[in-house]
Order: C-alpha cells, then structure tokens, then sequence
C-alpha cells in the first residue's frame, strides 16, 4: 500500500530536548516536505527536498532541521525545541514537485513542548 | 507566491451543490490552482487543478474565468462526509515551496 508514514505520532516533551520526527515512503518519490498546521494559519511549509541531498528552506525553517540521506526517508530535527513549536506536523511526498495530483500526507505527528 | 482569500466557513445540506470561491488577484502568468480537501486528524488530500477555463474529475470541477483572478471548486451533490476543510493555493507547478496553504474553507454538510 503506497503511503507516508510519521513517528511518533503523539510526543510531549520539554524545551531544549531534542527529537527528530521520521518521514518514510515507499512510493519512490523523489520530492518531499515538512509542514505544521496552527489554528489560524493553515499549513505553513518548513523545508523540502527536490531530491537525495537536495533540501531547501520552506515558509517556516526557523528552529527546524531535515536531512535527505536517502529518497524514502526525510527526518524532521528539532535540535532544541521550544513551546512555540507546539504543533501538528506533516509530512508528504510526491513522485515531483510539480505533480500534486500525485501528492500524498502522513497522518501528522502531534508535538506538545513544555 | 499569490496570495488567496476564501470564505472562512459554509454550510450546506447534504444533496446540495457546493460552490466554494477563492480569490488571487496577483496570480502569475506561470501559477497554477490547486484545490486541497482536509479531514480532522488527516493530512490534506489532492482533489483538482486547473490554469485556466474549466477543470472536471471524478470528484469536482474547477472553475478558472479568463482573468483567472478567482476560481470556484463546485462539489456536486454532498454528503455528510464531504464534511471538511477546503484549501486553494495558487503557485508555480514546478516550484517545489508551491504549497502555501491559507487559512482555508471550513465546509459543514447538515443532513
């Protein structure tokens, strides 16, 4: 079953711990990214990656960190986090940046920092 | 990346069509628009895309006047679980910070 998958999905933690949320899919895409969804504010794009070693700063990079070591995996690191990373996060790929039609979204990953 | 308004929320009555307008008054020559669907606790979910004129799948059609300064989503005939957020963003295909999603449209479908 093609599909996008986070973990954890639920982490409560505490500011300055840090934590990497992983991102995998097994559809060979080669685009993906990170978002997080506010109330208010929909979803706003953190980073994404046009390919293996290729990333690039979304919207909302501040505080965030992605690596792209190989195409199905992108991990999210927050090296320190803080409350106001308190957010659901998403991640999604899609076989190009150009083909949303070809777009898929994990289920989220729920942060709470205290 | 054009900017877009859309009403904050609607309501309707299942059976009804659904017609939900956004506006991008600084569209670009090289923008798309792209119609997002999201479900509470889901990631959001494609459902159409135009440039220009009218766009139609098995889902819903997509409605883009020449000007291309707005566009309107029409969901035919909804059902309760057509319950959710609707997005339009409007971007480069081949940028890949394309997705900026807004606030969006809060659809509630009444029986």
């Amino acid at each position: 079953e093609a599909q996008v998958t986070q973990n954890p999905r639920y982490l409560i933690t505490v500011t300055g711990k840090k934590l990497t949320v992983t991102c995998s899919q097994n559809m060979n895409h080669e685009y993906m990214s990170w978002y997080r969804q506010d109330p208010g504010l929909g979803l706003r794009q953190i980073y994404y990656s046009m390919n293996v070693e290729v990333t690039d700063k979304g919207d909302v990079p501040e505080g965030y960190k992605v690596s792209r070591k190989e195409k199905r995996n992108f991990p999210l690191i927050l090296e320190s986090p803080s409350p106001n990373q308190t957010s659901l996060y998403f991640c999604a790929s899609s076989l190009d940046g150009g083909a949303p039609e070809t777009q898929y979204f994990g289920p989220g990953t729920r942060l709470l920092v205290l | 990346l054009a900017k877009t308004t859309q009403p904050i929320s609607m309501d309707s009555y299942e059976g009804q069509e659904v017609n939900i307008t956004c506006s991008h008054n600084n569209i670009a020559t090289n923008d798309y628009i792209t119609w997002y669907q999201q479900f509470p606790s889901q990631g959001p979910r494609f459902i159409i895309q135009g440039y220009k004129t009218k766009v139609t799948n098995e889902v819903a059609s997509l409605f883009i006047p020449a000007d291309r300064k707005s566009s309107t989503l029409s969901l035919p005939r909804v059902s309760l679980s057509d319950t959710a957020v609707y997005y339009c963003l409007v971007g480069e295909v081949y940028a890949g910070n394309m997705l900026t999603f807004g606030g969006g449209t809060r659809l509630m479908v009444k029986p």
